[in-house]
């Protein structure tokens, strides 16, 4: 059962843009969490941003969370090549028990 | 260093065999999970684990099987019953409920069927 979707599919940008994805999600939640893959590796967890909190920052991203259009985006600040990677945006299953990953946005910074 | 190692990282496999993938941790979390990844697609969860003993079925469990005898471990096998196994296997634990808070992954293993 697919709770997330990613927008867009595929982002290409140049060293130093802003790369910014967006999530949007079905029913209501607790939580909304943002992974990175870089290409056949593992997934890593880069931030979570609980329902009562609209803005999130760590380092060069910034999160926010609009649970009113149950939307999520997650923004890159002056990006660069070694961000490019997959990004995925998770929510919990209704138990709260699993998370429920969406297809992802791949994200290619060229030099 | 804490973590969580899958192995192997590739694994090839003919049709009508069965395979197990090992996935360990050593991070003393309590919830394990086992995510299925095919090409432009998201994660789709296999099975998961909130205890040793106990697991459940999660989307997509038809021709897997599962088992949790160890905390720290958690294999997922592969049978002869799944039509299309040929895809990357993600491992992941999280200290309590996964919806609740961070999974930690593991690298992956990629299986192909030939």
């Amino acid at each position: 059962s697919q709770q997330g979707e990613e927008d867009p599919q595929a982002l290409s940008i140049q060293e130093g843009e802003n790369a910014t994805m967006n999530c949007s999600y079905k029913t209501s939640i607790n939580n909304l969490q943002w992974y990175r893959q870089n290409s056949g590796r593992g997934l890593v967890h880069l931030i979570l941003i609980r329902s009562n909190e609209r803005e999130k920052h760590s380092g060069r991203l910034r999160v926010t969370l609009d649970t009113s259009k149950k939307s999520s985006s997650l923004l890159i600040t002056a990006s660069r090549a070694a961000d490019t990677a997959s990004y995925f945006c998770a929510t919990p299953n209704s138990g709260y028990s699993t998370l429920t990953f969406g297809k992802g946005t791949m994200l290619l910074v060229s030099p | 260093d804490g973590g969580i190692t899958q192995s192997p990282k590739y694994l090839f496999r003919k049709e009508g065999q069965n395979v197990t993938l090992s996935c360990e941790q050593n991070l003393n979390h309590d919830a394990m999970y086992w995510y299925r990844q095919d090409p432009g697609q998201g994660l789709r969860l296999i099975y998961y684990s909130q205890i040793v003993n106990d697991f459940q079925k999660g989307d997509i469990a038809e021709g897997y099987s599962v088992s949790r005898e160890k905390k720290e471990s958690f294999p997922l096998t592969v049978t002869s019953a799944q039509k299309n196994p040929t895809a990357f296997y993600l491992c992941a634990s999280s200290l309590g409920q996964g919806g609740v808070g961070e999974l930690f992954f593991g690298e992956g293993s990629r299986l192909t069927v030939l």
